[in-house]
């Protein structure tokens, strides 16, 4: 398997511009999830899907934020319009296991992606 | 509500000296705890994790960890750095009833020639 695989891997855009960023989970993981790292909050999970349902988007920072996932095999987080602040590098990873912790403990492991570095100018 | 706390933003040790990472949790039920590892530039990759079975895990690249429940602690170790060993290391927990994982803010771990 070729693992997470994110696109694209670096992105460059003016702010106020709309950026999408994608993401193709492992192949049979159920849950899925959008991490965003920066110096200054460390990693920060923005949102969660498990079986293509968003279960927590309590992580996203605001409005200007959105994420979909249309089947298991693909993902987005979109941010419309972008601002300076956004820069950060986002992270897709994926995982074998479902909502319930206490199931199959080799389930619960989750896989990265190598990360989208967004900078808005 | 559990939570995972690292001491040490910046821990720096020389070539062959022991590694020792510390990593502290909080949590109501048995926690399955991990460690990951984040070289430069790149994502993060599973070093090790504890899900009841070995209160001693052993992990890629030489490191292990001990699941301590009276300390709440999963302290990371490797007997002897390498150079390649230089990343930043993530202790998480999972989160009460879902697969959501609870990250530590990250230790950077610096090997000194």
């Amino acid at each position: 398997d070729a693992g997470v695989i994110q696109s694209p891997r670096h992105e460059v855009t003016e702010m106020g511009q709309e950026v999408t960023l994608r993401c193709k989970p492992i192949s049979g993981h159920n849950s899925l999830f959008w991490y965003r790292q920066t110096m200054m909050r460390g990693l920060e999970l923005l949102i969660y899907f498990n079986n293509n349902v968003p279960i927590d988007d309590s992580g996203m920072p605001e409005d200007r934020f959105s994420a979909k996932m249309p089947n298991a095999s693909f993902s987005t987080l979109k941010i419309q319009p972008s601002e300076p602040r956004d820069s950060a590098v986002y992270f897709c990873a994926s995982s074998l296991g479902g909502l319930l912790a206490g199931e199959d403990d080799e389930n619960n492991e989750q896989f990265f992606g190598p990360g989208t570095r967004l900078t808005v100018l | 509500a559990q939570s995972v706390t690292q001491l040490g933003s910046h821990v720096s040790v020389s070539e062959g000296a022991l590694v020792l990472l510390r990593c502290n949790y909080s949590s109501s039920v048995p926690p399955y705890l991990f460690w990951y590892v984040q070289y430069p530039n790149q994502g993060l990759q599973l070093l090790l994790k504890y899900t009841s079975a070995a209160t001693l895990v052993k992990g890629i690249n030489g490191f292990e960890a001990e699941f301590k429940k009276s300390e709440t602690s999963f302290h990371l170790t490797k007997p002897s750095a390498h150079m390649s060993d230089a990343a930043e290391y993530f202790c998480a927990v999972i989160r009460d009833s879902n697969y959501q994982l609870i990250w530590g803010a990250g230790t950077k771990l610096i090997i000194k020639p």
